[in-house]
């Protein structure tokens, strides 16, 4: 079956400007999750969400960053005023339900540069 | 907070030899313990889990890792690698009761024919 998609697969965007990500998660996952890759780095925990809410939105790391998942399938990762250090690859995951006991399965991430 | 460690960075091993990748993680409570792989241009994917009983875990690909509480070690081993193995593996733990998975900065792993 299909996997986690993400949209686009590579953005680069201005200093300043407003960027959405897609993730499309796999169809029945309850859970979903974004992560942040810095290169060189392993995937950081950005916010988690069970349904259409944010159960855990710990790993946003200013709040030029929100994201949203309304119909509780689909969620889009929204960075404002975007920065350099915003730059990294950006993962989706989805899981049957919450908690860890469920595997998380990964998309190809979405790559943000910002010049 | 929970944290994990890869000490190395890159490890280079020949073809059909074995390999152990490192990992220690530091956490105030009980823990699940996870390795994950990244094959080149692909998504992460899960190669094995510890959750309870057996410290011992097999994975996918000939791959097995041995939870050591006391050592707060899981470390992931293969007896023959091969070069299709060429990969960056990440280590993750995730506290009870938390759904977040906290990484490692990864080991990339190089076959050498």
């Amino acid at each position: 079956g299909a996997g986690v998609s993400q949209t686009p697969s590579n953005k680069v965007t201005e200093k300043g400007k407003y960027v959405e990500l897609r993730c499309d998660p796999i169809s029945g996952h309850t859970a979903l999750y974004w992560y942040r890759q810095s290169l060189g780095q392993g995937p950081e925990f950005l916010i988690y969400f069970q349904g259409t809410g944010a159960a855990d939105d710990s790993g946003l790391p200013n709040d030029r960053f929100f994201a949203v998942r309304p119909e509780g399938s689909v969620s889009t990762l929204k960075i404002q005023r975007t920065e350099r250090g915003d730059s990294a690859v950006y993962l989706c995951a989805s899981s049957l339900g919450g908690g860890t006991l469920y595997e998380q399965y990964f998309g190809p991430g979405t790559r943000l540069t910002v010049t | 907070a929970q944290s994990v460690t890869q000490l190395d960075s890159q490890v280079p091993v020949f073809e059909e030899a074995p390999v152990e990748l490192r990992c220690n993680y530091s956490s105030s409570v009980s823990v699940y313990l996870f390795w994950y792989v990244q094959y080149p241009n692909q998504g992460l994917q899960l190669l094995l889990k510890y959750l309870s009983g057996s410290t011992l875990v097999k994975g996918i690909n000939g791959f097995e890792a041995e939870f050591n509480k006391s050592q707060t070690s899981f470390h992931l081993r293969k007896p023959s690698v091969h070069i299709s193995d060429t990969a960056e593996y990440f280590c993750a733990v995730s506290e009870r009761g938390n759904e977040k998975l906290t990484f490692g900065t990864g080991t990339r792993l190089t076959i050498i024919p």
